[in-house]
């Protein structure tokens, strides 16, 4: 089985400052994805970044990027130039990539709920 | 452009109630899936779906019954309600990409139901 784990119960940054959230994980895998999902107060849940395990460039989508560590079993969030709409709880995620096509689901970590300062 | 849906949104049940949640997707996604979001757990599987007709079960699937008879309907069963069970309740769905499975999951808005 997978562990997800997120250290970071609670963050608090200032509008416009760059702001890292921890993942690691635990798992005997070797093909994978890993997500940072968002969630708003709205409650929908919002996919942030993608990784796959075989690939190591880290993903980046606009002020989102990741920095992945296979070998350590990290997969952090760094957010660029945060904004009032960043403020969210923040669930990294992990799901393994089983052969022909099957696949159970995610395993998230307890989530992190950042606060962006205005 | 509906995605999934998720019905109702809010319930109020007693202890020993039983209740249906329907999750429906326009996606024609072949998974889906029922998890569970509790205030600092994160969100944990119930039970899942590969295909129509078929089930499996997740990480805390006890309480709970599923079934999938048609490809876009995915419905949680409460057959006797207990205030462990006071949660929100997500479903998601998820496709198999031209590359295999592409990982992303398409959430429901959520339903939150209590249990007195």
């Amino acid at each position: 089985a997978q562990t997800v784990t997120q250290s970071q119960p609670e963050m608090s940054v200032q509008e416009a400052e760059t702001v890292t959230l921890s993942c690691t994980y635990d798992t005997s895998e070797n093909n994978y994805y890993l997500f940072w999902y968002k969630q708003p107060p709205s409650r929908q849940m919002i996919l942030v970044i993608r990784q796959e395990a075989y690939k190591q460039q880290n993903a980046t989508e606009n002020r989102f990027s990741v920095n992945f560590q296979k070998a350590a079993k990290s997969f952090s969030l760094k957010i660029s130039d945060s904004q009032l709409g960043d403020t969210a709880m923040y669930f990294c995620a992990f799901m393994k990539r089983t052969s022909g096509g099957g696949a159970d689901g995610l395993t998230f970590g307890k989530g992190t709920h950042l606060i962006i300062q205005p | 452009n509906a995605g999934v849906t998720q019905t109702p949104k809010f319930r109020v049940l007693k202890t020993g109630q039983s209740m249906t949640l329907l999750c429906a997707q326009d996606m024609n996604h072949e998974y889906m899936y029922w998890y569970r979001q509790d205030p600092g757990m994160g969100l944990r599987l119930i039970h899942y779906s590969v295909g129509e007709g078929t089930t499996a079960k997740g990480e805390v699937p006890d309480g709970y019954n599923v079934s999938r008879l048609k490809k876009q309907n995915f419905l949680l069963g409460l057959e006797s309600a207990a205030p462990s069970q006071t949660s929100v309740y997500f479903c998601a769905s998820s496709y198999i990409g031209l590359a295999g499975l592409t990982g992303e999951l398409f959430f429901g808005e959520g339903s939150r139901l209590t249990v007195l």
